[in-house]
């Protein structure tokens, strides 16, 4: 089944303890992406990836970090986590990034909270 | 720059009764048009896109949009909700290049519209 997995699906943890989000696709996509969705606000891009090894900010990187090593793969490090990054993230994949008629498809979320 | 707007933060229709849910837009150029929806505890799902050509969309579930360049909107649309159609409703638009100040490949998202059908 074609889809986009992320682990793990809820987190709780404190300030100040590195975590990794892990994002998987099995489509071959070029593109892959992660947002954060916070009450009010919709989804805000954190970072994306066009493909192996190029990694890009979107609108809120303070705070995360990702890498793309491999094509199917791309986590997402806090570093040290902040209560301000509670909040549920998702994982995005796409054939390719820069067609904008590309559908995005979407991973089931993970909920994070930082105490 | 590019936005989506969606009036509405909640739209409640009885079951049987045709239901929509709004959306506008602003984009340089001619834009692509995103819906999808969110059920609790699941991520977001692909109900339809906008790229060109006709400008009603079917999709998913029985819903379709309709693309009005006049008005600049993209109204999600059913002629007969379900209760099992309750959910979060997320309009989002991409232009078909980056203009500045954006990053390539972003999706811009509305704040969302929960709908809530009753029997």
């Amino acid at each position: 089944e074609a889809q986009v997995t992320q682990n793990p699906r809820y987190l709780i943890t404190v300030t100040g303890k590195k975590l990794t989000v892990t994002c998987s696709q099995n489509m071959n996509h070029e593109y892959m992406s992660w947002y954060r969705q916070d009450p009010g606000l919709g989804l805000r891009q954190i970072y994306y990836s066009m493909n192996v090894e190029v990694t890009d900010k979107g609108d809120v990187p303070e705070g995360y970090k990702v890498s793309r090593k491999e094509k199917r793969n791309f986590p997402l490090i806090l570093e040290s986590p902040s209560p301000n990054q509670t909040s549920l993230y998702f994982c995005a994949s796409s054939i390719r990034g820069g067609l904008a008629a590309d559908t995005q498809y979407f991973g089931p979320g993970t909920r994070l909270t930082v105490l | 720059a590019q936005s989506v707007a969606q009036p509405e933060d909640q739209v409640n229709v009885a079951e049987g009764n045709p239901l929509t849910v709004k959306c506008t837009y602003s984009v340089s150029g001619n834009p692509y048009l995103f819906w999808y929806v969110q059920y609790p505890n699941r991520g977001l799902q692909f109900l339809l896109k906008y790229i060109t050509g006709d400008n009603l969309v079917k999709g998913s579930y029985g819903f379709e949009a309709e693309f009005n360049k006049s008005q600049t909107s993209f109204h999600l649309k059913k002629p007969s909700a379900l209760v099992s159609d309750s959910a979060l409703y997320f309009c989002a638009v991409r232009g078909p290049s980056a203009d500045r100040g954006s990053t390539l490949g972003r999706l811009y998202f509305g704040r969302g519209t929960q709908l809530t059908v009753w029997p």
